[in-house]
């Protein structure tokens, strides 16, 4: 079985620019959330997507969006970036979040992206 | 506002030695906490899940337990070799279903 794919891999941008990043859950997967690591805050939810829904969200600016297709598929938004919007951007699946509580997180290898 | 601490920050050892990782969380209303291995530039990989009614999990060399009244979980790695080197998350998935995460502990294990 596939893992977690997550594209690009890597990205540079200038501030004030958009970014679309992608990640393909695993099949059968209908949970994707979307994290943002850095080394000064670490590892912070950003939000959860369920059948095309947003059903969690963390404590990030309207800056960052995100969005689920039918397919389970999901992309995630920054408009105006910031030079602080430098990070790894690390997506993950479950096969619905909070089912029996009893599944874990799968995690992609990440988007690492550099604002300049 | 859930928050969750781990020390040490980072550990190097010699092959062999058995060792603890610790943490924290404020809030003990916690559907399960996990702990997560992340090597350099990568993702993460899970290594256990505790379910809030249990008191621990076991995988290999790794056991993990949790003490979720003092708000406390330890990872126990034993034998400890170089290949377990590597940044050790623990994350707690707290009454909204969101995963907070510590800041991680770097462990590098000397030959």
């Amino acid at each position: 079985k596939a893992g977690v794919t997550q594209t690009p891999r890597y990205l540079i941008k200038t501030r004030g620019q958009q970014v679309t990043l992608s990640c393909s859950p695993i099949s059968g997967h209908r949970s994707v959330s979307w994290y943002q690591q850095t080394p000064g805050q670490g590892l912070q939810f950003l939000f959860e997507y369920f059948s095309e829904t947003q059903r969690n969200k963390g404590n990030f600016p309207g800056r960052f969006s995100g969005r689920q297709f039918s397919n389970s598929r999901s992309e995630m938004n920054v408009s105006t970036l910031e030079l602080g919007d430098s990070a790894l951007y690390l997506c993950a699946s479950s096969p619905d979040g909070t089912g029996t509580l009893l599944e874990t997180q799968y995690f992609g290898p990440g988007t690492r992206l550099l604002v300049l | 506002k859930q928050e969750v601490t781990q020390i040490p920050a980072a550990l190097s050892v010699p092959e062999g030695e058995n060792l603890v990782l610790n943490c924290s969380f404020t809030d003990s209303a916690i559907y399960n906490l996990q702990w997560f291995r992340q090597d350099p530039g990568k993702g993460l990989t899970s290594l256990l899940l505790i379910q809030s009614s249990q008191r621990e999990q076991t995988s290999g060399r790794l056991n993990a337990s949790l003490d979720k009244s003092s708000g406390r979980s330890t990872l126990y790695i034993a034998a400890s070799q170089p290949g377990d080197s590597a940044t050790y998350l623990c994350a707690v998935m707290d009454s909204s279903y969101k995963l907070i995460f510590g800041s991680g502990t770097r462990l590098l294990v000397r030959p």
